[in-house]
């Protein structure tokens, strides 16, 4: 059980268009959703919170405009690049806390997204 | 603001050998920590979660300690071996909130 899912893993695309990507939990429904960024060879790095039927929360320094989170279910939450730039090219990874686990509950992270902007 | 730093940035070590992989963090107010294995180009895989009232958990050859208050974990592998190469995270969240504060890793290659 507790599985994330990210889709798609990888994704390449021209400067100035928009990348969607999904973060689903396969087995199990999720009040809260995050979203990280992981350079190369650096650590990971928290964009976002993502709440079902609410505002995603962004970290300080964190485009909203650009970034957009939106968490339509208990089973997903979506990031989309807008107009991306060859600066967003990254490794974006998803994690998600199950549902009335108490706030703190373990989190369980998806595989990744590979983005890479031309 | 909370900062994690992990030491050493890269070990090699040869396989069967015990290793300990430490971890630091600024601002002992956690409610938990969490060590988690990623493989290259690939997500997290979470290996323990240890709750601010423990001090160690244990899973096959891994146990992890933490040391709230002087603000340290360490990671134990025993006899290690090839598939244990990996980068090594650890991740401590915060008292309020749910955010988690990660470190910068450590990339281990254990040596047939």
């Amino acid at each position: 059980g507790a599985v994330v899912s990210q889709h798609p893993s990888r994704v390449i695309c021209k400067s100035g268009t928009s990348v969607k990507i999904e973060c689903r939990s396969l087995d199990f429904q999720a009040t809260t959703m995050f979203w990280y960024r992981q350079f190369p060879k650096k650590s990971l790095m928290l964009m976002a919170t993502s709440n079902e039927g609410s505002k995603a929360t962004y970290e300080q320094g964190v485009e909203k405009d650009k970034f957009l989170i939106n968490h339509a279910s208990l089973t997903l939450s979506t990031l989309t690049v807008t107009s991306a730039h060859p600066e967003d090219s990254s490794f974006y990874i998803c994690s998600a806390s199950r549902s009335g686990r108490g706030r703190f509950s373990e989190q369980f992270f998806g595989p990744g997204t590979r983005l890479t902007v031309l | 603001k909370q900062e994690v730093t992990q030491i050493p940035a890269a070990l090699s070590v040869p396989e069967g050998e015990n290793l300990v992989l430490n971890c630091s963090f600024t601002d002992s107010a956690i409610y938990n920590l969490q060590w988690f294995r990623q493989d290259p180009g690939k997500g997290l895989t979470s290996l323990l979660l240890i709750q601010s009232s423990q001090r160690e958990q244990t899973s096959g050859r891994l146990n992890a300690s933490l040391d709230k208050s002087s603000g340290r974990s360490t990671l134990y592998i025993a006899a290690s071996q090839p598939g244990d190469s990996a980068t090594y995270l650890c991740a401590v969240r915060r008292g309020t909130g749910n955010q988690f504060y990660f470190g910068t890793g450590t990339s281990l290659t254990v040596i047939p």
